[in-house]
């Protein structure tokens, strides 16, 4: 079975500091996609970052950037000058089933940004 | 581009009352999936459709749960009798054949059962 773990139930940064929210999965399969999401008080899942697996490079988005160890299956989220908006639940996403793309989410982190 | 609609974003419910959801996908977007999400978890699947044809609903309970997408665009979720343990936030979410690998998820609507 497809587990997506999220260790950290809850982390706090400083208003323009850099933190880095971890996520492990289990998976046997060799190609397939990653997701971070955001989801705010409104409950709105907004997604934040994608990597494909295949791909070498982390990506990037803006103030977002991913740590992605194919080999350890860990994917980990790195929130650069943290902003109060980025005060939100971060879910950890995994498609269990490539074909239909069905998402297996971690238990999540809440994130705390401090002024 | 407007994004995934549902309504209503808050219902409050006695138990054994009947309930719907309704969700509105992104334009374009063949597959639709309903999430429910329990208090302090991350969203589980109940239900995924590709255009009208529901392809996997091993996850939605199916004594009480039910869901239809006619026409392969809205799609409605319903619980009846509703039981206490229903409450959660249902969420919606769709995704594209531009995209096959993003989903792009709606505002929830959030169950309370008394």
């Amino acid at each position: 079975a497809q587990t997506v773990t999220q260790s950290q139930p809850e982390m706090s940064v400083q208003e323009a500091e850099t933190v880095t929210l971890s996520c492990t999965y289990d998976t046997s399969e060799s190609d397939y996609y990653l997701f971070w999401y955001k989801q705010p008080p409104s409950r709105q899942m907004i997604l934040v970052i994608r990597q494909e697996a295949y791909k070498q490079q982390n990506a990037t988005e803006n103030r977002f950037s991913v740590n992605f160890q194919k080999a350890a299956k860990s994917f980990s989220l790195k929130i650069s000058d943290s902003q109060l908006g980025d005060a939100a639940m971060y879910f950890c996403a995994y498609p269990a089933n490539n074909a239909g793309n069905m998402l297996t989410f971690g238990g999540g982190t809440r994130l705390m940004v401090k002024p | 581009e407007a994004g995934v609609v549902q309504s209503p974003r808050y219902k409050i419910i006695e138990k054994k009352q009947p309930v719907a959801f309704w969700c509105n996908p992104i334009s374009g977007h063949n597959t639709l999936y309903w999430y429910r999400q329990n208090l302090g978890q991350g969203p589980e699947l109940l239900i995924r459709y590709e255009n009208e044809e529901a392809v996997d609903d091993s996850q939605l309970p199916k004594d009480r749960f039910s869901a239809e997408r006619l026409k392969g665009v809205d799609s409605t979720l319903k619980i009846q009798p509703a039981e206490l343990g229903d409450s959660a936030v249902y969420l919606c979410a769709s995704r594209g054949l531009g995209r096959p690998d993003t989903q792009y998820f709606g505002p929830g609507t959030r169950l309370t059962v008394l």
